[in-house]
């Protein structure tokens, strides 16, 4: 069954480095999510992406972060300049189409900064 | 705006017990629903999802959920809980536009032997 990967699993990074997150889609979906889980918190919405623009973001996606898909594979997510705050798991998970409603998830990246 | 209340953030029963986990919803249109089971160091693998069909809904692993709009209320339920079903449920509402989720804060089940 197709599925949702991301790389790394674990991430540790110093404050102030830019770290980037990678994420492979199911192959054939067209719309794109980074959701974060802060450790014992809600899993939050960053950012959607849909025809190689970002479509709707939160509040906690600001300059920070960004979002590329470089390729027809890859979905990835930057920060810039970390901070400790940003120490969360960081799920990819994609939708293949406006009426299917069905996310899939990835595993996650659990980033750690020290 | 869409809202999910999770009642519990820990659930314990007895192997063989019934599950019952709380979802409470605040949506201003009719809710597209979902929950999803998150096991240890694993992402979030969808259980079963209400969008305006059928209101009781069968899932994966035995969990059915029933979407009651006089209530608001959207709970997961199964019969007879498995050592195996020991994980995070989180029960999520779609956004109007955009397919975006919010989500509840989670119930952690237990399974007692």
């Amino acid at each position: 069954e197709p599925e949702v990967t991301q790389t790394p699993s674990h991430q540790v990074t110093q404050m102030g480095q830019e770290v980037i997150l990678r994420c492979v889609p199911i192959s054939n979906h067209l719309y794109f999510y980074w959701y974060r889980q802060i450790l014992g918190q809600k899993v939050e919405f960053l950012v959607s992406f849909y025809n190689n623009e970002i479509s709707e973001k939160s509040e906690i996606f600001d300059d920070q972060f960004s979002v590329e898909r470089p390729d027809g594979s890859n979905f990835t997510l930057k920060i810039r300049s970390t901070k400790l705050e940003d120490s969360a798991m960081y799920f990819c998970a994609s939708l293949r189409d406006g009426h299917n409603y069905e996310q899939y998830f990835g595993p996650g990246t659990r980033l750690t900064v020290t | 705006a869409q809202s999910v209340t999770q009642l519990g953030s820990h659930v314990s029963v007895s192997e063989g017990a019934l599950v019952l986990l709380r979802c409470n919803y605040s949506s201003s249109v009719p809710p597209y629903l979902f929950w999803y089971v998150q096991y240890p160091n694993q992402g979030l693998q969808l259980l079963l999802k209400y969008t305006s069909a059928a209101t009781l809904v069968k899932g994966i692993n035995g969990f059915e959920a029933e979407f009651k709009k006089s209530e608001t209320s959207f709970h997961l339920t199964k019969p007879s809980a498995h050592m195996s079903d020991a994980a995070e449920y989180f029960c999520a509402v779609r956004r109007n536009a955009g397919n975006m989720l919010t989500f509840g804060g989670g119930t952690r089940l237990m399974v007692k032997p």
